[in-house]
């Protein structure tokens, strides 16, 4: 499986700043997706990155708080906005193949902790 | 109704025992299922994918679908302290993959 590659894996950030997660991946993949992981709890999918235009986003996510960029079948970056403490999770990267079955593979996760 | 429901658990079995866990989806048109093993602080490892009503077996897991129950489960044969983890079950509609909440496993040696 491809290996994915998101940073920063771990931030302490201020209440109101932003923070830009990055995630690269080696090889091409169809799909790439950004889940969040609230402590305690299982994955939320907040959008689908579509590369060249615009992430679709899932219900209760808003591209304001949560803009996301794909410039190439290999990268994207999701950005949390305006952080507050309920912001405080883990988020992560996945990708599913070229020519795969539907299996999605995960990033290691960028835990994020909002002061 | 949530789209994917697992018991919380926690589900704790003796080492060498036979770990059961089960999982519903609500969406008759789900096409793909697959179970994820996620150690504490780490990320979801995919351990099995199944799309067809059946058994599928792969080394100590098997993977049992029934789509007209709308229900599957995996089960751990020979369970180890090691496979102590949170599992996940995951269902595609569409393009879309949705997860249940978890079971928490734990093996007791």
């Amino acid at each position: 499986s491809a290996v994915i590659s998101q940073k920063p894996s771990r931030d302490i950030c201020q209440r109101g700043t932003s923070l830009t997660i990055q995630c690269q991946v080696d090889s091409q993949v169809t799909m790439m997706f950004w889940y969040r992981q609230q402590p305690g709890q299982s994955l939320t999918l907040i959008a689908t990155a579509n590369q060249g235009s615009e992430a679709t986003y899932e219900s209760g996510f808003v591209i304001d708080k949560f803009p996301i960029s794909r410039p190439n079948l290999t990268f994207s970056t999701l950005t949390v906005s305006n952080m507050s403490p309920e912001d405080s999770s883990i988020y992560l990267c996945s990708v599913n193949h070229v020519g795969g079955t539907g299996e999605l593979f995960f990033g290691e996760g960028s835990r994020l902790t909002v002061l | 109704q949530k789209e994917v429901e697992q018991n919380s658990g926690p589900l704790s079995v003796p080492e060498g025992a036979i770990a059961s866990l089960n999982c519903t989806y609500s969406d008759r048109g789900s096409q793909s299922f697959f179970w994820y093993r996620q150690y504490s602080g780490k990320s979801p490892e995919l351990i099995m994918s199944i799309y067809s009503n059946g058994d599928k077996e792969d080394g100590r897991f098997t993977a049992q679908l029934n789509k007209a129950s709308q229900y599957v489960s995996l089960l751990i044969r020979d369970s180890q302290p090691s496979d102590s983890a949170t599992y996940l079950c995951a269902v595609t509609i569409d393009v879309d993959m949705r997860f249940g909440a978890g079971t928490r496993l734990t093996v007791k040696p």
